[in-house]
Parts: C-alpha cells; sequence; structure tokens
C-alpha cells in the first residue's frame, strides 16, 4: 500500500518556541493532505485540509494562526506549532489519499509526539 | 457526516472471532462504512470499508443489514496482536469527496491470552 511518513517522530522544546512537522507521501502524489492531533486515551480530531498550491481550510476552533500549514509540493506538508505551550503537547497524525483508482482509503502517518515542556 | 456509535470496550480471548457493532442511524444514501485500526502511538490503518450487505478480506469481514443503519465488523480468531482501537467511520464515497474523516471514539479491543 501507499506510504506516509512523517519527521521527526517525536520532539520536545522549550514553551513558547516553534515546532515544524514533516508529512511526506512517499510513493504517491498528494493534492490534500489532512492534520489530525490525537490526545492520551481519546479519538483523533481533525485540525485542518491541507492543499496543495493554496491555504489550508482549518476545523472550527483550530487556530490557523498557531497551526501553520503549509502544502508546498505535492509530497510534502508541513505543519507548524508556533509559540508552543504545554496544552499543545499531544500527538500529531497527518494522512493522505492516493488520487488513482482503487484507493478508498487513506493512508495515515505514523505521527509525532510533540511534548511541550 | 453521519454519527457513529461504538462500545467503547470489549474483551476477548485468543482464538475467538470478535464482532464490533457500529450504530449510524443517519447514514445517507451515498455514505460509505470504513473501519481503521490503530495500535498505541501509531497512526490508524484502514482495515476495510463497504457499502451494503458483506464485505471480506483477509483481514476482516464487514456485515451491512439492509437498512444500513449499523454495521458489525468481524474479526476471525484473533491473537494478542489484535488489541488495538477500532474506529468506525461513515462518509460519502471516499473515491468522490475529499477525504476528510471525522473519527468517533472509537472501540478498545482488549485480547488476552
Amino acid at each position: 500500500g501507499a506510504v506516509v511518513s512523517q519527521h521527526p517522530s517525536w520532539v520536545i522544546c522549550k514553551s513558547g518556541t516553534s515546532v515544524k512537522i514533516e508529512c511526506r507521501s512517499l510513493d504517491f502524489q498528494a493534492t490534500t493532505m489532512f492534520w489530525y492531533r490525537q490526545f492520551p486515551k481519546q479519538s483523533l480530531m481533525l485540525m485542518a485540509t491541507s492543499n496543495e498550491g493554496s491555504k489550508a481550510t482549518y476545523e472550527q476552533g483550530v487556530e490557523k494562526d498557531k497551526f501553520l500549514i503549509n502544502h508546498a509540493s505535492l509530497t510534502l506538508s508541513t505543519l507548524t506549532v508556533t509559540s508552543a505551550h504545554p496544552e499543545d503537547s499531544s500527538f500529531y497524525i497527518c494522512s493522505a489519499r492516493p488520487p488513482s483508482q482503487g484507493h478508498n482509503e487513506q493512508f495515515f502517518g505514523p505521527g509525532t509526539r510533540l511534548t511541550v515542556l | 457526516l453521519a454519527k457513529t456509535t461504538q462500545p467503547i470496550s470489549m474483551d476477548s480471548y485468543e482464538g475467538q472471532e470478535v464482532n464490533i457493532t457500529c450504530s449510524h442511524n443517519n447514514i445517507a444514501t451515498n455514505d460509505y462504512i470504513t473501519w481503521y485500526q490503530q495500535f498505541p502511538s501509531q497512526g490508524p490503518r484502514f482495515i476495510i470499508q463497504g457499502y451494503k450487505t458483506k464485505v471480506t478480506n483477509e483481514v476482516a469481514s464487514l456485515f451491512i443489514p439492509a437498512d444500513r443503519k449499523s454495521s458489525t465488523l468481524s474479526l476471525p480468531r484473533v491473537s494478542l496482536s489484535d488489541t488495538a482501537v477500532y474506529y468506525c467511520l461513515v462518509g460519502p464515497d471516499p473515491s468522490s469527496n475529499t477525504g476528510k474523516l471525522i473519527f468517533g471514539q472509537g472501540t478498545t479491543l482488549q485480547v488476552k491470552p
């Protein structure tokens, strides 16, 4: 199946700093990628839809100025958590769906564990 | 997107068949039913998808009654490695929509030896 990677797999940062997380589709092109956040023992919460070459679409309640999304190419989307605070500590997961027929499922990255001290 | 309801948790033993039922009373005509599996600290993984009746693959079976207001994921002969959270999602034809997925609470399956 298709492969989606994320980098880094985990990151620890100090409060007030910014952290960038990369999401790559390794063997397919994705015009659309999705970013989720998951707190311990909770479900995945969709944060935003990343669109190649255009602005991201954010879900209600997600601060677009805090979670900057850039989808500069068909294989890479980045999520930058700006001025991170301890409450931003979470598991961030991206996903994408290959555009070709026969791929009705989404493929998820392995996730990035963010810890803000 | 239709809301789904699943049991929060289930226990089973190795070798048993496990059936997880999901309710989706407000499913729309063009909605598909998809199940994902998630292990701790990993991204979800697609298990199976269906529209009506029965779908089977190498991993699981999906049973959908005629009214489509519920669906049952069936895992044959589970092993310890099947311990995970299972999510039922309902949404428009994935081949035509933007691919946006809304996850419900999921069912935590614990398989015991």
